[in-house]
């Protein structure tokens, strides 16, 4: 099983609408959670961190479910400009970082 | 503005050559890291540097090699240039030692082994 999975995709979703990803991750003692947003032939941008609380930022929204071991991304009223992989990470300790292959969405008019 | 930079941003190279990618950061970073990004693999981590005069191994660290001379440089050198190093490298950055510093990354080299 892979450290951290992620659905490739693509999602193809027309604009305004609402789009949710998951992540899966193997290693229960995984401290802290991002979400990290990389344009096509671009480097990752950080996106937001995940807290155990949840997390919301204008449309976007970030959940941690440490029972399951999922981290999920909502986006809601969708843009063109969203268009981009997004890649989860997972953080184990002390820098010990793990990137998922990423999601692609396309936002299409 | 503190930031990150890459160099080559492109590099074409032969089979067996020696290359040095340059990483230089203006944010006084103590962390450094290497990674690659390959279709279907996402990024893996290469070298990583928690200081000066400090560096690790990280998932795919055979062939490569870096050095910490001083906060602001982690050059990463491939010693025998191989087809199976054409990839995409990021070099990051990050601040202290908390699990929640966020990795701020340079624009990338594209390096292509022929």
């Amino acid at each position: 099983r892979k450290e951290v999975e992620q659905d490739p995709g693509p999602f193809n979703v027309p604009e305004g609408a609402t789009v949710a990803f998951n992540c899966t991750y193997s290693n229960s003692a995984s401290q802290s959670f991002f979400w990290y947003r990389q344009d096509c032939r671009k480097e990752p941008k950080l996106l937001m961190s995940v807290y155990s609380s949840g997390n919301e930022d204008g449309r976007f929204t970030a959940q941690l479910n440490r029972a399951s071991q999922y981290i999920s991304l909502l986006i809601r009223d969708s843009k063109l400009s969203d268009s981009a992989t997004y890649l989860c990470v997972v953080n184990e300790g002390y820098q010990k970082v793990t990137f998922g292959t990423g999601t692609k969405l396309q936002v299409i008019p | 503005d503190a930031e990150i930079t890459q160099s080559p941003r492109h590099k074409i190279t032969e089979t067996g050559r020696q290359v040095t990618l340059a990483c230089h950061q203006t944010w006084n970073h103590n962390n450094m890291f290497w990674y690659r990004q390959d279709l279907g693999h996402g990024l893996r981590l290469i070298h990583y540097s928690y200081g000066v005069q400090d560096t690790n191994k990280g998932e795919v660290s055979d062939g490569y090699s870096v050095s910490r001379s001083n906060t602001e440089d982690l050059p990463l050198t491939l010693e025998s240039a191989a087809s199976s190093q054409t990839s995409v490298y990021f070099c990051a950055s990050s601040a202290g030692a908390s699990s929640y510093n966020e990795q701020f990354f340079g624009p990338g080299t594209r390096l292509t082994v022929l």
